[in-house]
């Protein structure tokens, strides 16, 4: 699975909307873009995942740059449950259910 | 629709001890993982199983192992516990192509 290159941390007030930037300049074009995020003392959870458009669901919305290399996560109105760690990952078509990789990630506090 | 359980969730051992970690997947999922979260070194890939099967592990030494029950559960077992093995030890689930589901942990320290 190909690199993405996130933020170390960022920083956002509450009900604000929140934009989590991530590159990937090496991606293919059958790699998935995938989201998932953890908070404090939990296990990683899912948020969204997209190929080529844009894609909203009840968590989150992501906007995949025309040329693919970079993608955003939109949250619209960030809560203080939002605060945690958020790990974008590309997955290949073929990758199917093999495990996943993790970098860093962007540690995002939320402001009240 | 329970989720990803798995226990204990909080356990200390001491140096050369053996620990044996439980997951229970969500019902339906057939490949279970195992990821070791080390402070500082991030989520590293430890055991994938998938239909009672070892399909891949990660750069961990063989003192690190696991398997699968028919009932897709799965265990953890790791021997000669190291210090450095202190770490949250983290199970996920999925089905096919789906994104995995994943539990709260167990927390090992290891004195």
């Amino acid at each position: 699975d190909a690199k993405t290159t996130q933020p170390n941390s960022m920083e956002s007030n509450e009900e604000e909307p929140v934009h989590l930037p991530c590159n990937h300049s090496t991606i293919s074009g059958t790699d998935y873009i995938h989201w998932y995020r953890q908070l404090p003392s939990q296990g990683p959870e899912y948020v969204i995942h997209g190929l080529t458009s844009n894609v909203n669901n009840r968590m989150a919305s992501l906007a995949i740059a025309e040329d693919r290399k970079s993608s955003t996560l939109i949250l619209h109105r960030a809560t203080l449950r939002d605060a945690a760690v958020y790990y974008c990952i590309l997955r290949g078509l073929n990758s199917g259910n093999t495990p996943l990789v993790f970098g860093k990630g962007t540690r995002l506090s939320v402001i009240a | 629709e329970a989720g990803v359980t798995q226990s204990p969730t909080h356990l200390i051992k001491t140096r050369g001890q053996q620990v044996t970690l439980r997951c229970s997947p969500i019902s339906g999922h057939t490949s279970v993982y195992w990821y070791q979260q080390a402070l500082g070194l991030g989520l590293q890939f430890l055991l994938w199983y998938d239909e009672g099967e070892e399909r891949n592990r990660g750069n961990f030494p063989p003192r690190f192992s696991g398997r699968q029950f028919p009932n897709y559960s799965s265990e953890l077992n790791v021997n000669a516990l190291e210090l450095e093995d202190s770490a949250l030890y983290l199970c996920a689930s999925s089905l096919g192509y789906q994104p995995q589901h994943f539990g709260d942990g167990t927390r090992l320290s290891i004195l």
